[in-house]
């Protein structure tokens, strides 16, 4: 069965902090890992890697995938309340399924 | 970027009775859509791949009977809960493909359905 893990279950920072998100997978079939930041609505688009050890950068966050070892990260510098959400890692397996862990509920503290 | 919008946003129905919730992409073609349930504080878990035109292919442990699926055009997909229960009660969200070679989904707000 394909799975998709992610920790810690829950953070809470101060504003400023550097938070690191972790994704591990174990997935049959793999075409592309994807991270999500949900706030009270649906999931918004982040990040999408498919090659190991070439980062994806958007302003403040960053993130990498690790083929070999199976996990990606995802990086938050200089933390700031909005950042406050649910953070979702999924895995595209091919056949057009995404398959997603469970989430990391980071709350930023002022 | 794409667009996906869902009818309606929020929607209270009394046990027994059934819902329909919309999906629309609304400035791209989408032949597949998806729907997604997500419980408090839980995860997606995908319910159903609809393709246009044809059957959705459903996951296992979800009821077809249950959950009605129809993608009748490339830009329209419903999810009708039939005969709802309160275990019903959950966020419904969708999202659609855009068939290109990045299989990017783009998501719909969600509609929130509350079962008495």
């Amino acid at each position: 069965e394909d799975k998709v893990v992610q920790s810690p279950l829950s953070l809470v920072v101060h504003e400023g902090d550097t938070v690191t998100l972790n994704c591990s997978y174990e997935v049959t079939n793999f075409r592309s890992l994807l991270w999500y930041k949900q706030e009270k609505k649906a999931p918004t688009f982040l990040f999408m890697l498919t090659s190991s050890g070439i980062e994806k950068k958007s302003g403040r966050l960053s993130s990498i995938l690790d083929k070999k070892e199976l996990f990606s990260i995802l990086n938050i510098t200089a933390t700031q309340t909005g950042d406050s959400a649910v953070y979702l890692c999924a895995v595209n397996t091919g056949f057009q399924k995404l398959v997603f862990g469970t989430g990391t509920r980071l709350l930023v503290s002022p | 970027g794409a667009v996906v919008s869902q009818h309606p946003s929020r929607v209270i129905c009394k046990s027994g009775t059934s819902v329909k919730i919309e999906c629309r992409s609304l400035d791209f073609q989408a032949t597949t859509m998806f729907w997604y349930r997500q419980f408090p504080k839980k995860s997606l878990m995908l319910m159903a791949t609809s393709n246009e035109g044809s059957k959705a292919t459903y996951e296992q442990g979800v009821e077809k009977d249950k959950f009605l699926i129809n993608h009748a055009s490339l830009t329209l997909s419903t999810l009708t809960v039939t005969s709802a229960h309160p275990e019903d009660s959950s966020f419904y969200i969708c999202s659609a493909e855009t068939g290109d070679s990045t299989y990017e989904q783009y998501f719909g707000p969600g509609t929130r359905l509350t079962v008495t």
